[in-house]
């Protein structure tokens, strides 16, 4: 089925450690932006990307590295992690400008950090 | 930059009753607008959006909103809540030329029998 797929959905990671949360999209979306949901909060950005080879640091971006070598994928590195990364994470996607089909979202990847 | 704000965290309603949810945006340019459910461990689902069409938006699943430019407001209804209705709600809005959303924090919505 096509849509926003990302893995792995769940991960306990010690502190310290690094990881890559995948997220990979089969629509042909230029757009792609990872954010963090935790309770009470919302969804934050963390980093976004309006094309391969095209990053920039979205509201949370500390502790978090992308790149996007390829219009389908867009990794998201945690460089080593720390307690307060413990949240769930959501890669979106959607067509140039944003519009009009909205922002098609992944299922999510629990990550906690002891 | 954007803001979203969502008042309050929970709303409780019961089953048949008016679903009102509140939504206000702080941007000085009408943005584009978007509502979002997400049921318990599930991603994001696009109930409905405004794009600076008509300003009542029929969405899925019975919900709309109407978007007032002169309150900078977008609240979500609907006339008769389910059960299946209980989820958390999100209002956001695009940003940076449209390539991403900004969030509201969230509205629970509680449906009792």
């Amino acid at each position: 089925n096509a849509g926003v797929t990302q893995t792995p959905k769940f991960q306990v990671l010690k502190t310290g450690q690094s990881m890559t949360l995948q997220c990979a999209q089969d629509m042909n979306h230029e757009y792609m932006s990872w954010y963090r949901q935790d309770p009470g909060m919302g969804l934050r950005l963390i980093h976004y990307s309006v094309g391969a080879g095209i990053t920039d640091q979205g509201e949370v971006p500390n502790g978090y590295n992308v790149s996007r070598s390829t219009t389908e994928d867009f990794p998201l590195r945690l460089l080593s992690a720390a307690p307060s990364q413990t949240s769930v994470y959501f890669c979106a996607s959607s067509y140039g400008q944003g519009l009009p089909d909205g922002y098609t979202f992944g299922s999510g990847t629990r990550l906690t950090v002891v | 930059a954007q803001s979203v704000t969502q008042l309050g965290s929970h709303v409780s309603v019961s089953e048949g009753a008016l679903v009102l949810l509140r939504c206000n945006y702080s941007s000085s340019v009408p943005p584009y607008l978007f509502w979002y459910v997400q049921y318990p461990n599930q991603g994001l689902q696009l109930l409905l959006k405004y794009t600076s069409a008509a300003t009542l938006v029929k969405g899925i699943n019975g919900f709309e909103a109407e978007f007032k430019k002169s309150e900078t407001s977008f609240h979500l209804t609907k006339p008769s809540a389910h059960m299946s209705d209980a989820a958390e709600y999100f209002c956001a809005v695009s940003d940076r030329g449209y390539s991403t959303l900004t969030f509201g924090k969230g509205t629970m919505l509680l449906v009792s029998p």
